[in-house]
């Protein structure tokens, strides 16, 4: 089962920042917090990860707490084209099959004009 | 670079058929993964390659489902005999190492099963 917790849907008015949240309460110290999104009739795509620190790149950035209990994905000036629905997911980046990625059903992220 | 390649794109059959799906990874990359998606629902992992041999297979449905890594490259995942509950996209996915990039999926083949 998904160790996450996301909410089931999202609107976001184009251009806006889009700030989703992710609840991962039972993360443990070597596990990672991974987010995905898949737009629709394709495959998941990488967004951005991260363990303690907050990151970014040229896609989004990533907010964890200092306990770690709880992430924000923000995608600073939301478009059309990033209506998907977005996977966070919590992830061992080494350990062979520990490593895989478990999917729930992640946010449906709507972008309206 | 040329990102993960998946056939058919689509393809319809009827229960009690089989059935049968290739992909091509990203060269170089030494794991690969084939993961089912049921509509409304995440992917789920059915099956994990290091290289060509199997590093996690343990939510894939073995009286049906078979799936083989030859030479490493290609996979294919065949079904045999279909059931309706099979109806989903399955993906797949490859990583240069086991664990510790960030997956590249394919766009998936769409199964329907009559």
């Amino acid at each position: 089962d998904a160790k996450t917790t996301q909410p089931t849907s999202m609107d976001c008015a184009e251009g806006r920042a889009a700030n989703l949240p992710c609840n991962h309460s039972t993360i443990s110290g070597n596990e990672y917090v991974y987010w995905y999104r898949q737009i629709h009739s394709q495959g998941p795509q990488y967004i951005i990860h991260g363990l303690k620190n907050n990151e970014t790149n040229e896609m989004a950035s990533l907010i964890i707490t200092e306990d770690r209990k709880s992430s924000t994905l923000i995608l600073p000036h939301a478009t059309l084209r990033d209506t998907a629905v977005y996977y966070c997911i919590v992830r061992l980046i080494y350990g062979g099959s520990q490593g895989n990625l478990i999917f729930g059903k992640g946010t449906k992220l709507s972008v309206k004009p | 670079e040329a990102g993960v390649a998946q056939s058919p794109r689509y393809k319809i059959i009827e229960k009690r058929q089989s059935v049968a799906f290739w992909c091509n990874p990203i060269s170089g990359h030494a794991t690969l993964y084939w993961y089912q998606q049921i509509l409304g629902q995440g992917p789920k992992l059915l099956i994990q390659f290091q290289n060509n041999g199997v590093v996690d297979d343990s939510q894939l449905p073995k009286d049906r489902f078979s799936a083989e890594r030859l030479k490493g490259v290609d996979s294919t995942l065949k079904i045999q005999p279909a059931k309706l509950e099979d109806s989903a996209v399955y993906l797949c996915a490859s990583s240069p190492d086991r664990g510790r990039e960030k997956l590249f999926f394919g766009s998936g083949t769409q199964l329907s099963v009559l």
